[in-house]
């Protein structure tokens, strides 16, 4: 299996554009995650899907972030209007079951900087 | 509510010295999941261990050991003989039972010089 895949690798977009992540979990995987990476805030989860259903979007910091998983291999990860404190390391996570508390496969993550 | 504590920073051994890199977590639930992973320079997340709350025997894999002590409410890592590949960022995390997502501590970078 190639893993868990990410796109684009690196983002630079400017301020008040719109930005769309993406993911594909490794085949069967049911649950998927999508964490962001910051120095000041570290490892941080945003939002979570089991089977496709969005069950824990807590960690999403506002409106302007919104996340999709329209079937089980495709989610994006959407910030719209994009701004400089949304800089930041993206990384989707897959695991097979969300029973199970297997270990979680990452992503090579997206490197988005807004400027 | 879930927390994890990786005190230390960042750590600078030279190649070959054993390190130990700590983890304190808190959590009130019995039945929880506790893991390593390590980020090398190339950003990635690689996975090292997982370990459920109702295993405390201590594991060895090759130069790399954990001590899991449920009293104190740590799991610590061990890198026995560092080597330079060594050299990343390592974060201990936990995850409450039936749900996946994870807490991450703030992670402990480790440099190990030749």
């Amino acid at each position: 299996d190639a893993g868990v895949i990410q796109s684009p690798r690196h983002e630079v977009t400017e301020m008040g554009q719109e930005v769309t992540l993406r993911c594909k979990p490794i085949s069967g995987h049911n649950s998927l995650f999508w964490y962001r990476q910051t120095m000041m805030r570290g490892l941080e989860l945003l939002i979570y899907f089991n089977n496709n259903v969005p069950i824990d979007d807590s960690g999403m910091p506002e409106d302007r972030f919104s996340a999709k998983m329209p079937n089980a291999s495709f989610s994006t990860l959407k910030i719209q209007p994009s701004e400089p404190r949304d800089s930041a390391v993206y990384f989707c996570a897959s695991t097979p079951s969300p029973l199970l508390n297997t270990e979680a496969f990452f992503g090579q993550g997206t490197r988005l900087t807004v400027v | 509510a879930q927390k994890v504590t990786q005190a230390q920073t960042e750590i600078s051994v030279v190649e070959k010295e054993d390190v130990t890199l700590d983890c304190v977590y808190e959590t009130r639930d019995t039945t929880y999941y506790l893991f390593w992973y390590k980020q090398p320079p190339s950003g990635e997340l690689v996975f090292l261990i997982r370990r459920n709350s109702f295993d405390e025997q201590n594991e060895i894999s090759g130069r790399y050991s954990w001590n899991f002590q449920k009293s104190t409410s740590s799991f610590n890592f061990t890198i026995t003989a560092s080597q330079v590949v060594d050299s990343a960022v390592y974060f201990c995390a936990l995850s409450e039972a039936r749900v996946n997502k994870l807490v991450f501590g703030a992670g402990t970078i480790l440099r190990v010089k030749s």
